[in-house]
């Protein structure tokens, strides 16, 4: 079973940009294996999608956060990143890492989740 | 854009069975995968493909599809299954799609 674990602040200030790492069994994200991405849900509402990442930097985004989202690989090799910006209140959720088997659709994988509050 | 209903809660003694739906235009065409989350862990994929079980999930989880819904079905319910459930799908303009989920309660 793979473990995933995110990282970052869980405060945010409105307006700022919000960070978040997620890290992964080292030599695991090198394999191509899987697209790695983030997943967010909201207080009382259902997991809304953010985006995948594959090995190479190829990177997919919902089309709604698109504008505001960055998600790359790195820091270091065992770690991917995700970037928001222009943080609002609406950002406020619970953020997940999780692994989705290339070809497959599917999220076998997540972490446990990092809450993080958009507030001043 | 997709969307995917599913009832806000589903009450079930245990030792019965347990359906959770999850609605959506043209579902029948869709794979869809199911995920139970319990409280601060991560959540887990107990159903891929619309039927399959990924390796360690009982076989009392299993899947269905029907019109424009998809089932979970969970028999011989244990207290250890109360927990959220969500469905998802891929969609080729949406990408991934979630439901709202469905709080399961173990009475």
């Amino acid at each position: 079973q793979l473990q995933l674990q995110e990282s970052g602040p869980g405060l945010v200030k409105p307006s700022e940009t919000l960070s978040l790492t997620c890290t992964v069994p080292s030599g695991t994200l090198s394999g191509g294996n899987y697209y790695w991405g983030w997943i967010r849900q909201s207080p009382g509402k259902g997991p809304e999608w953010i985006g995948n990442v594959y090995y190479s930097g190829v990177t997919y985004y919902n089309p709604s956060l698109e504008s505001r989202v960055t998600i790359s690989m790195g820091p270091s090799s065992s770690q991917f990143s995700l970037s928001v910006n222009s943080v609002t209140a609406a950002d406020t959720a619970v953020y997940y890492c999780a692994g989705c088997v290339v070809g497959s659709n599917r999220f076998d994988y997540w972490g446990q989740g990092t809450p993080v509050t958009v507030s001043s | 854009s997709y969307v995917l209903t599913q009832p806000p809660s589903v009450s079930v003694a245990p030792g019965q069975t347990a359906r959770i739906t999850c609605g959506g235009n043209n579902i029948g065409s869709k794979s869809v995968h199911w995920y139970q989350h319990k409280a601060g862990q991560a959540p887990i994929l107990v159903l891929y493909g619309d039927y399959g079980r990924p390796s360690g999930i009982p076989a009392r989880f299993s899947g269905s599809k029907s019109g424009n819904a998809a089932t979970l079905t969970i028999s011989r319910v244990e207290a250890g299954d109360e927990a959220d459930y969500f469905c998802h799908v891929w969609d080729s303009s949406d990408d991934h799609v979630f439901g709202s989920g469905t709080k399961v309660t173990v009475l």
